[in-house]
């Protein structure tokens, strides 16, 4: 079965760096979302992409977060500079098209320790 | 906007046992709702779905959920419990007529399943 990928899988950076996460959708899902899931918590949803656009990022902390899908394909989420706080497991899903007969796939996920 | 609380952070059982992992959810509008399960290290996978029709849905290992609208809850049972089923457990809702994709979720459920 097709998966979506994300690299790397573990990341530790110190504070004030930059880092930055990959994922690489199920082939011909046009709707990709990166959710991000503090240890003890829920995920919560940052940004979301049909194709190459972004459709909602309201929740995408702005000042140090940035994501982009150029190609409409995979995806890149970036941080600069990190804190300590988005210490987090960040992950990707991507979904045929975003309706309700389009069920969600989940990667692994990038695990960030900022230290 | 809409709200998820899952009333146990954790729940001990013991195989071959029942098991109910409570969750309420606030919304002025529609919702779809869902329950994710997540094992050590990987991502979400989808355990079952309520869109519409009948409030009673089923997954295919054991596993089902009830819609009540009055008490706005989606409470997860398994009749019986394996050692395999020790995992984290997610509900989550999302507008009806909007992104599928766009969830809010709980704060999670750790089942652990004892011999």
């Amino acid at each position: 079965e097709a998966e979506v990928a994300q690299s790397p899988r573990y990341k530790i950076t110190e504070k004030s760096q930059a880092v930055a996460f990959w994922c690489d959708p199920i082939s011909g899902h046009a709707t990709l979302y990166w959710y991000r899931q503090i240890l003890g918590q829920g995920p919560e949803l940052l940004v979301q992409f049909q194709d190459e656009s972004v459709v909602d990022d309201s929740q995408l902390p702005k000042d140090r977060f940035s994501a982009e899908r150029l190609k409409g394909v995979d995806s890149t989420l970036k941080i600069q500079p990190a804190e300590l706080g988005d210490s987090a497991m960040y992950l990707c899903a991507s979904s045929l098209n975003g309706g309700n007969n389009s069920p969600l796939h989940f990667g692994n996920g990038t695990r960030l320790t900022v230290t | 906007a809409q709200s998820v609380t899952q009333l146990d952070s954790q729940v001990p059982v013991f195989e071959e046992a029942p098991v109910e992992l409570r969750c309420n959810y606030s919304s002025s509008v529609s919702v779809y709702l869902f329950w994710y399960v997540q094992y050590p290290n990987q991502g979400l996978q989808l355990l079952l779905k309520y869109l519409s029709g009948s409030t009673l849905v089923e997954s295919i290992n054991g596993f089902e959920a009830e819609f009540n609208k009055s008490q706005t809850s989606f409470h997860l049972r398994k009749p019986s419990v394996h050692i395999s089923d020790t995992a984290e457990y997610f509900c989550a809702v999302s507008e009806s007529g909007t992104s599928y994709g766009k969830l809010t979720f709980g704060q999670g459920t750790i089942l652990t399943v004892h011999p």
